[in-house]
């Protein structure tokens, strides 16, 4: 167990609808990172935040958006979803400090119809 | 930019056996440090074994080991005694030094392991 989870476990939306994953961090974690793994392949970044302001992005368009929260929770929101968007997503917390020590929840499966 | 490769997608050892998996990458950097990651059916990323770059010892962990090779720009896992359990796909990870950059993913090999 890495101390870190995520919420829903699965999901099921239609395109054009919007979605909202959750994690919840490690206590005294104060950086979160999302990661999309589509079906078969590695996790690709998506964007990364420390003190809840976003930190680094990857290649995402702005339909994906997060928020953190002082609690060490935080939130990845997605607007209107497209086929593409169905994976597995994956939240990460780590100190500032110590980035190399990332620790991972079990993800939120979303399968857009 | 960052590139991860693993060419085998699929591989499988009879248990007790070793096994080793590949995978290169591509980077003008000279500092980095180079991960693996177990994904079991449970879907949590497992950090399995860690190198940093500027380390020419190759990093052990139990039955887990490394061939970093930097000039070849290869980072191989090797796995002894190999368990039921150690049955995952397995990701090896790129994570440059400079501040605030995270981890560049390889596509994944699936280990199976035969009783």
């Amino acid at each position: 167990e890495t101390g870190v989870t995520q919420s829903p476990t699965h999901l099921i939306k239609t395109r054009g609808q919007q979605v909202t994953l959750r994690c919840s961090s490690q206590s005294g974690h104060n950086t979160v990172s999302w990661y999309q793994q589509a079906l078969g392949q590695g996790p690709q970044f998506i964007f990364q935040y420390y003190r809840e302001e976003e930190n680094g992005r990857g290649n995402f368009p702005p339909r994906f958006s997060g928020l953190q929260f002082p609690n060490y929770s935080s939130e990845l929101n997605v607007n209107a979803l497209e086929l593409d968007d169905s994976a597995l997503y994956l939240c990460a917390s780590s100190h500032r400090g110590t980035p190399n020590e990332q620790y991972f929840g079990p993800g939120t499966r979303l399968t857009v119809t | 930019a960052q590139t991860v490769t693993q060419s085998q997608p699929e591989m499988s050892v009879q248990e007790a056996e070793t096994v080793t998996l590949s995978c290169t990458y591509d980077t003008s950097e000279s500092d980095y440090y180079l991960f693996w990651y177990k994904q079991p059916p449970s879907r949590q990323m497992i950090l399995v074994i860690r190198q940093e770059a500027y380390k020419q010892q190759n990093a052990t962990e139990n039955r887990f080991s490394v061939n970093f090779q930097k000039a070849a720009k290869s980072f191989s896992l090797k796995i002894s005694d190999s368990q039921l359990g150690d049955a995952a796909m397995y990701f090896c990870a790129y994570r440059s030094a400079n501040y605030g950059q995270n981890f560049v993913f390889g596509p994944g090999t699936r280990l199976s392991v035969l009783p």
